[in-house]
């Protein structure tokens, strides 16, 4: 298994500012994903991240509003950028770890409230 | 595009009682599939996780089930518990292991003492 852990845990920003979500892991992992949970939805993937490359972006996301930084095996950032009350959502990190089975081990979130 | 639906949406049943989640995926061409819980304000828990070549796994009360060709899964808890309340995610991952997944709304699930 992976421990993870998000700072911050939760944040209320202003309209137009940016937020730097941090994301650590206890052992080196290949692959990290970027997830939203908005209000009463399920989680959306915004992003792979992987050590080495440019993080890869799903359909609705871009990398100007999302900058995502995956500078060594345990540690990635997302960014949120020139925030909006629509950006107002849980945000979490996972990974993929594991010996033979292989799964996804999640962070526990950074809720994030835009004014 | 992988879609995944959960029925039903809510749920609440008293204590004690064995209880069935349902899960369905529009592509059935996937690698495996993950149930989580999420307890409000908390990430998510990994409870189970079935292999595309699996029909079963089984955890404690838990027992999940898959039928890629009718592209299903249900997730059975056994003996209902107050403790067991929260929101159950079922996951889908069609990317060989390497993919995000792609995630159904979820099940709230309230267990009444």
């Amino acid at each position: 298994s992976a421990v993870i852990s998000q700072k911050p845990s939760r944040d209320i920003c202003q309209r137009g500012t940016s937020l730097t979500i941090q994301c650590q892991v206890d052992s080196q992992v290949t692959m990290m994903f970027w997830y939203r949970q908005q209000p009463g939805q399920s989680l959306t993937l915004i992003a792979t991240a992987n050590q080495g490359s440019e993080a890869t972006y799903e359909s609705g996301f871009v990398i100007d509003k999302f900058p995502i930084s995956r500078p060594n095996l345990t540690f990635s950032t997302l960014t949120v950028s020139n925030m909006s009350p629509e950006d107002s959502s849980i945000y979490l990190c996972s990974v993929l770890a594991g010996g033979q089975i292989r799964e996804q081990f999640f962070g526990p979130g950074t809720r994030l409230t835009v004014l | 595009k992988q879609e995944v639906t959960q029925i039903p949406a809510a749920l609440s049943v008293p204590e004690g009682e064995n209880l069935v989640l349902n899960c369905s995926f529009t592509d059935s061409a996937i690698y495996n599939l993950q149930w989580f819980r999420q307890d409000p304000g908390k990430g998510l828990t990994s409870l189970l996780l079935i292999q595309s070549s699996q029909r079963e796994q089984t955890s404690g009360r838990l027992n999940a089930s898959l039928d890629k060709s009718s592209g299903r899964s249900t997730l059975y808890i056994a003996a209902s518990q107050p403790g067991d309340s929260a929101t159950y995610l079922c996951a889908a991952n069609s990317g060989g292991g390497a993919d995000g997944l792609t995630f159904g709304k979820g099940t709230h699930l309230i267990i009444q003492p």
